[in-house]
């Protein structure tokens, strides 16, 4: 059973919106949550991590929250651009399991004009 | 700095063929990682190295080996491909194997096993 969620699998949305991207995870002892970008045949990049203690965490228009207590994750993008459009992964890390990280599916952004 | 480096980018092999894909970082990390990932599909993880001399499976290894040649060089051996290991390949390093370290990824080898 996958132990993150992410939420909607895709999206397109017209350039200048904004949009909310949904993380759900199981992950437990829960240690921190971090969302990437993988743009179109490149490598994950990272964007944002948050520990238990954080609620939110802004890397130029990516906002992303954390709700430790409900387990749930969420990143926002605002005014989006072209270069937008990517993969976005969550990935959730437990203080047990060594190196072991638990991704996400990721959600397809496609920004249009 | 190049980060992290992968070699080839692309790959068509036939049933049964061997390869090496090959990566390295110059971030002086300790960990270094090789993951698969399939449409569909999060990331999987097939091997890991903590540190140089060391290697433990991941949650994926049947079919590969791996290599840490050295602190800088992880590599991952491909004995007898099958159609199942067409997928992309991606090596990624960290500071240490602490969940809390940022892994930085390589920009991918793309494998088709025909």
């Amino acid at each position: 059973k996958n132990q993150v969620e992410q939420s909607p699998q895709s999206l397109i949305i017209l350039e200048g919106k904004n949009c909310t991207l949904q993380c759900n995870y199981t992950v437990s002892p829960f240690s921190n949550l971090r969302w990437y970008k993988q743009d179109t045949g490149r490598g994950p990049v990272s964007l944002t991590i948050m520990t238990f203690s954080e609620n939110t965490k802004s890397n130029g228009r990516y906002t992303a929250t954390l709700d430790a207590d409900t387990k749930q994750s969420s990143l926002h993008i605002t005014a989006s651009q072209l270069s937008d459009s990517a993969s976005y992964i969550c990935v959730v890390s437990s203080f047990y399991g060594n190196n072991r990280l638990a991704f996400g599916k990721g959600n397809q952004v496609v920004v249009i004009p | 700095n190049a980060g992290v480096t992968q070699t080839p980018k692309f790959q068509v092999l036939k049933t049964g063929q061997s390869m090496t894909l090959q990566c390295a970082q110059d971030m002086n990390h300790n960990s270094m990682y090789w993951y698969r990932q399939d449409p569909g599909m999060g990331l999987r993880l097939i091997y890991y190295s903590a540190s140089e001399g060391t290697t433990d499976k991941g949650e994926v290894p049947n079919g590969y080996n791996v290599s840490r040649l050295n602190k800088r060089e992880f590599s991952l051996r491909l004995e007898s491909a099958a159609p199942s290991q067409t997928s992309v390949y991606f090596c990624a390093s960290s500071e240490l194997t602490s969940g809390r370290d940022e892994q930085f990824f390589g920009p991918g080898t793309r494998l088709t096993v025909l």
